[in-house]
């Protein structure tokens, strides 16, 4: 299984961008990317998903190498309300047991 | 309007006294998972199932039951409760395409044991 490894938190001002990356150096082949916010009382949420190079949504990009043994993710001017704890997690397509890291939380401050 | 929904939302217990929690969702999910989080620790899987009447083990399923009968409803179910299960519970769904789609969470059960 592929185990992750985010940093315990980081600190932003609104209007910055922010990367946040994980390292997965035992990725297997089948596997996919994903990230999700959580916020206090509430269940994570899905951001954005990936295999290989980059991958853009409405609300963020993700950044894989060609080794796949990292991603970063990106949130382009981020604002107070993206102060929330952030997953990495790498899966593979079978859906079994799937590894979450320990998340990063920012914080956005005004 | 699709849901994952867990009941009850917080529950405090006693050492040994069983409990379920439910957990049902309305997307027609094959898949439907169960993961604690604690401070430090992130969300660790407890059970996962794949279909109706197939379930499997995560990382940290000792003293946890679960079981499949239904499509929509992967119940969590601690037959002797103890301190160390204090904790915050996620119930996950997906739908099965290959593995590909994202999890829906519902919004937790916050669980103590005194």
């Amino acid at each position: 299984l592929a185990k992750t490894t985010q940093p315990i938190s980081m600190d932003s001002y609104e209007g910055q961008e922010v990367n946040i990356t994980c390292s997965h150096n035992n990725i297997a082949t089948n596997d996919y990317i994903t990230w999700y916010q959580q916020f206090p009382s509430q269940g994570p949420r899905f951001i954005i998903q990936g295999y290989k190079t980059k991958v853009t949504n409405e609300v963020a990009s993700l950044f894989i190498p060609a080794d796949r043994k990292s991603s970063t993710l990106s949130l382009p001017r981020v604002s107070l309300s993206d102060t929330a704890v952030y997953y990495c997690l790498v899966g593979d397509r079978s859906f079994q047991k799937l590894v979450f890291g320990t998340g990063t939380r920012l914080l956005v401050s005004p | 309007e699709a849901q994952v929904t867990q009941n009850p939302r917080y529950l405090i217990t006693v050492t040994g006294k069983k409990l379920t929690v439910t957990c049902s969702q309305n997307m027609n999910h094959e898949y439907m998972s169960w993961y604690r989080q604690d401070p430090g620790l992130g969300l660790r899987q407890i059970y996962y199932s794949m279909n109706v009447e197939v379930t499997d083990k995560g990382d940290v399923p000792e003293g946890y039951k679960v079981s499949r009968k239904e499509k929509r409803n992967f119940p969590l179910i601690l037959e002797s409760p103890s301190p160390n299960q204090t904790s915050l519970y996620f119930c996950a769904t997906a739908p099965w395409d290959g593995g590909n789609s994202p999890l829906h969470f519902g919004n937790g059960t916050r669980l103590t044991v005194t």
